[in-house]
């Protein structure tokens, strides 16, 4: 149990071009979904947390005009990098839960900008 | 906000022996501490979790145990085996949680 599923695995595009991540929780409702970054051998960084229904609280520093979040239902949320650029090339990592815990993590979008 | 600290950075073991990753936080508030596992690729994976008011939790070849006094808890791995090889991820959590720097754990046949 508790799966969730992360699309698309890995994505190649122009620098300039919007690009959306889904996040899916399989067999649960996700009341809370978290967007992490993480950079090549280090940990993970999160992004934003958000509630179904609710705008999703951002961390310092992460821009929210540039990383749109939207949770539209228990069970989906959605995370789009707005005119992306190189240095937006990372590995997208989501999360999701019930009650905050415990989080259960999709297996990643590789975002590759050129 | 909580300050996590995981050691070892890198782990290398022969097969069958054990491996011990430890960890320690700031925050006395803190009451959830789960490990995670993250093959190359792929997301973490929970692979075993403890609360505050659990010294010792064992799954198998797996055990946590947690020392509140002193603010660190400990991944145990009995009997390591290739497929053990990964980065595992100590995690300090309430409503948000909060990232050790992870241990490159290498398993030799």
């Amino acid at each position: 149990g508790a799966v969730v599923s992360q699309h698309p695995s890995w994505v190649i595009c122009k620098s300039g071009t919007s690009v959306k991540i889904e996040c899916r929780s399989l067999d649960f409702q996700a009341t809370t979904m978290f967007w992490y970054r993480q950079f090549p051998k280090q940990s993970l960084m999160l992004m934003a947390t958000s509630n179904e229904g609710s705008k999703a609280t951002y961390e310092q520093g992460v821009e929210k005009d540039k990383f749109l979040i939207n949770h539209a239902s228990l069970t989906l949320s959605t995370l789009t990098v707005t005119s992306a650029h190189p240095e937006d090339s990372s590995f997208y990592i989501c999360s999701a839960s019930t009650d905050y815990q415990p989080q259960h993590f999709g297996d990643g979008t590789r975002l590759s900008i050129l | 906000g909580e300050n996590v600290e995981q050691h070892p950075s890198t782990l290398s073991v022969q097969e069958g022996d054990s491996a011990v990753i430890k960890c320690t936080y700031s925050d006395s508030a803190s009451n959830y501490f789960p490990w995670y596992k993250q093959e190359l690729g792929k997301g973490p994976q929970l692979i075993i979790d403890i609360r505050s008011n659990v010294g010792e939790k064992k799954d198998q070849r797996i055990a946590v145990t947690l020392n509140k006094t002193a603010k660190h808890f400990s991944l145990h791995i009995t009997e390591t085996q290739p497929e053990d090889s990964a980065v595992y991820f100590c995690v300090v959590g309430g409503n948000q949680f909060y990232f050790g720097t992870g241990t490159s754990l290498t398993v030799i046949p």
